[in-house]
């Protein structure tokens, strides 16, 4: 069964850092296209993050370029957020996708 | 890259009633290679992470009540309620997933009249 565990999240002070973890299981990453997917309190759903397959087609939502860091770890098959100079607006559900699988997501919150 | 565009935003509907919601993509989603529609269809309730509800723009996902259905190719596509139940409140949001980067559209939400 294609299944993906998101961890990491929770309450960070504004400029802060925090890490994201996507655990993959019933497939290989490295494989995939995979995503972040982040859904602010009440708002819809947007990609901040992807990686391609070889790794050579990396890209962030304009609003995160520059703070969040994609990368994956192939023997782990674990999928990582690194998020740095988090703030407020950075708030809300991180979920990792494949396709039309989803996790169940992670809550970050940037708050002072 | 592809920009999905929902309507209405929101949708109030009597029980028992029809609901529809429609999606177009900016660029076709349809692939000739497998003749297949890249869309699909979630339905959110709050605190939940999105469910599958539809894929290949038509496909009911498994265990998904058949007063949903899906129709629509290339660029147009709509999602249809036959009969509003109760538990179908929500908010409900189209994907493209034919070429990167993915693209959601911006949500329709559901409420019973």
């Amino acid at each position: 069964e294609v299944q993906l565990v998101e961890s990491g999240g929770g309450l960070v002070q504004p400029g802060g850092s925090l890490t994201l973890s996507c655990a993959a299981s019933g497939f290989t990453i490295g494989s995939s296209w995979m995503y972040w997917v982040r859904q602010p309190p009440g708002k819809g759903l947007v990609w901040v993050s992807r990686i391609n397959p070889d790794g050579s087609g990396i890209g962030y939502e304009d609003s995160v370029k520059g703070r969040f860091t994609i990368s994956r770890d192939s023997a782990k098959n674990t999928l990582y957020l690194q998020m740095t100079s988090l703030r407020a607006e950075d708030t809300g559900v991180y979920y990792c996708v494949k396709s039309i699988i989803w996790g169940q997501g992670t809550l970050v919150t940037v708050s002072s | 890259d592809i920009v999905m565009t929902q309507s209405p935003d929101s949708l109030a509907v009597s029980l028992g009633e029809r609901a529809t919601i429609n999606c177009k993509s900016s660029q076709s989603v349809f692939s000739s290679s497998n003749n297949r529609n890249y869309l699909t269809w979630y339905q959110q309730k709050p605190g939940q992470p999105p469910k599958l509800l539809i894929y290949w723009a038509s496909t009911r996902e498994s265990g998904v009540p058949d007063r949903f259905s899906g129709s629509g190719s290339g660029t147009d596509f709509t999602l249809t309620i036959s009969s509003l139940q109760a538990e179908d409140v929500a908010v409900y949001y189209c994907h493209q997933y034919y070429s990167n980067p993915i693209a959601f559209g911006g949500g329709t939400k559901v409420e019973i009249k």
